[in-house]
Formats: structure tokens, C-alpha cells, sequence
């Protein structure tokens, strides 16, 4: 079945940069996307990205995806105490309600 | 703005229990789902409606149920609670074309 993977912790000092990875299995994938969890809250979309593109640039985040090895990234630079969450890597099939979640990558973020 | 919101933020509950979990949407969206967030496991889907009186089951939907009166309202039921439900329960919406889901705050639920 479909499967998405991320490692489970990332700690970065502040002000350098960080990056998520997540893997899919899925190939008929057509949204990816990455979500941010405050403590206590819920979900927050962060970016998302088509599966026919490569990048994605929004501020200070910048979307990868490796289509061939089904390999996607987050990138946050210049990172602030306040991206301390947990982040979320989800992929959707077009035509499907099925959202597909990793189990989320705790990011630390260090003063 | 679209707002999700659920009943409660925290509840604690006793085994055997029967525990209602209400969510509602305020932007007349087509789809809501029902998750379950536990560490290591990510969010796991446990029902799913896409109108009103319509629903199907996710991934784990034993031992649950759920209830779609009204296009704005998706109820989660526990008709027995048991220890291993307690958990983080997210609820979201979307339209049907769209690609992106709101989600709510979120309930914990605590089973004793």
C-alpha cells in the first residue's frame, strides 16, 4: 500500500538552515505537501507542490522533489525558534480523497 | 477565513463510555474527515464523508462511528471507550475539488 516515511527528530541551531526529507511509495502521486503542527494545535498547510513540478520557492521555505526517487524536501532558511514544530509530509492521488501523512519530523530548533 | 472547530479541546473519559466528538466547518465544504494523531504513527484516517448522510471508512475505523446530519457538522462516536483510544483527534475539511484540508485544533482523549 501507499507509504510515507520521515525521520521522527531534526535539531538546527538558529539562524542556520533546515531541511525536512520525506519518501512516498506512491507514484501516482499528484499533490505533495508539507504541514506544520504547533504544540497543542492542529495542522497548519505550510506549501504544497504539484507532482509534475521540481521546486517551489515561498520565503524562507523552498520545496524539492525528486520525482524518480520519490524524494521530497523542505528547506527553511534562516530558521527562528518559532519553527520549533512538528512537520508533516502528505501525498493525495488527483481524483481520490485520500490524503497519505508521514508520521511528522519534531523540529528543534536551538538558541 | 475558514474555521474548523471541535467541541472540546481536552476530555477525559471511562472505560465503557459512550464519547461523542462533534466537528464543524464554517465554509460549506463538501468533505470532512475524522483522524487519530499518535507518536510514531503520523495522523491515520478513521472515517471519511464526502455529503451529508454519506460516509466511508479509512484505515482504522474499528470500534468507531460517525454521524453527518448537516453538511457543516461530522460527529465522531466511541460507542464503548477503551484505553487504547486514547489519542489526538483531529478533524478536517476540504472541498471536493480542492486540494487542500483545514483542520481543527484538535481533541485529546484521555480513556481511564
Amino acid at each position: 500500500g501507499e507509504d510515507v516515511e520521515q525521520s521522527l527528530f531534526l535539531s538546527v541551531r538558529e539562524g542556520d538552515s533546515s531541511v525536512i526529507n520525506c519518501t512516498y511509495t506512491d507514484s501516482s502521486s499528484t499533490y505533495l505537501y508539507w504541514y506544520k503542527q504547533e504544540p497543542g494545535a492542529g495542522l497548519q498547510l505550510l506549501t504544497y507542490i504539484f507532482s509534475n513540478m521540481d521546486m517551489k520557492q515561498d520565503q524562507r521555505l523552498t520545496v524539492l522533489l525528486n520525482k524518480k526517487d520519490k524524494h521530497l524536501s523542505l528547506r527553511i532558511a534562516d530558521t527562528q525558534t518559532g519553527d520549533s514544530a512538528i512537520y508533516f509530509c502528505a501525498e493525495k492521488t488527483s481524483g481520490t480523497y485520500k490524503y497519505i501523512f508521514g508520521t511528522g519530523t519534531r523540529l528543534k530548533v536551538l538558541a | 477565513d475558514v474555521k474548523v472547530t471541535q467541541s472540546s479541546r481536552y476530555l477525559v473519559k471511562r472505560t465503557g463510555e459512550k464519547v461523542f466528538l462533534e466537528c464543524v466547518q464554517d465554509m460549506d465544504h463538501e468533505n470532512m474527515f475524522w483522524y487519530r494523531q499518535d507518536p510514531g504513527l503520523g495522523l491515520r484516517l478513521i472515517y471519511f464523508s464526502y455529503d451529508v448522510k454519506m460516509k466511508e471508512k479509512g484505515d482504522i475505523p474499528e470500534g468507531y462511528s460517525v454521524s453527518r446530519e448537516k453538511k457543516e457538522r461530522f460527529s465522531l462516536i466511541l460507542e464503548s471507550a477503551s484505553t487504547n483510544q486514547t489519542s489526538m483527534y483531529l478533524c478536517a475539511s476540504s472541498f471536493h475539488t480542492s486540494y487542500e484540508q483545514y483542520f481543527g485544533p484538535g481533541t485529546r482523549l484521555t480513556v481511564t
